[in-house]
């Protein structure tokens, strides 16, 4: 079965750059979503095939797929974006595969 | 606004059966596909069950297929999730989630509003 990577954390200071990347087998092949998860909440899609954000959703939002990785970026990330990130791969075949979540600290 | 809302956890014997519901309102329920998405404590994602907007396609990940089915009633807005044979590694938030895609658009994968979820306990 399909399987996706991710780092299991990343700290970044207030103001820098949050680069998130999700790891497969020629994921580029296959649309990725990406969702915040903040403590006791419910999951919220930030990025939506590949590169498109919802709107509501920060500019500082932004996604890409290419290769084996695809990766979200927060740009000047906030306090406000400490939260579980996670990346969902599909395609018609392996249908829907989330990765295992990135803990984002902003301190 | 559009709003999903789950009902029907609680705490059951392994070997049992529970059947969980999802109340749609604010979007024409009818026209998008539904998932249901777990999170046992203190862990990840996990993609359970699609339906396709009309019921007529169902797919299931490999941990419940053959033990839960989904269903969905259109003149009520809601979504079913029968689970039966329950063992203690279905502890888990059950969500469900609409998909971007139905009737009119494709999916690609894009879960576009999620409920608050419902905590299903296996335990004897």
């Amino acid at each position: 079965s399909y399987e996706v990577t991710q780092p299991p954390s990343l700290s970044v200071s207030p103001g820098e750059t949050a680069t998130i990347t999700c790891s497969g087998d020629k994921l580029a092949t296959k649309h990725v979503s990406w969702y915040q998860q903040k403590t006791g909440q419910s999951p919220v899609l930030v990025i939506y095939q590949d590169r498109k954000r919802p709107s509501g959703i920060p500019e500082r939002f932004s996604g890409s797929n290419s290769g084996n990785s695809a990766t979200l970026t927060i740009s000047g990330a906030q306090a406000v974006d400490e939260a579980d990130y996670y990346c969902l791969a599909w395609d018609s075949s392996t249908l829907y595969v989330f990765g295992p979540g990135t803990m984002v600290t902003v301190l | 606004q559009e709003q999903l809302v789950e009902s029907g956890g609680g705490v059951v014997q392994p070997g049992r059966s529970l059947r969980l519901s999802c109340a749609a309102s604010g979007f024409t329920f009818s026209i998008y596909g539904m998932h249901w998405v777990r999170q046992a404590p203190g862990k990840g994602l996990e993609w359970v069950t699609f339906i396709s907007y009309d019921g007529s396609n169902t797919y299931y990940g490999d941990s419940v297929k053959g033990r839960f089915t989904v269903s969905r009633d259109k003149s009520k807005s809601t979504l079913h999730l029968q689970m039966n044979s329950l063992r203690a590694e279905d502890t888990a938030v059950y969500f469900c989630a609409k998909d971007s895609g139905g009737r009119y658009s494709g999916s690609y994968g894009t879960f576009d509003l999620w409920g608050q979820g419902t905590l299903v306990t296996v335990s004897s």
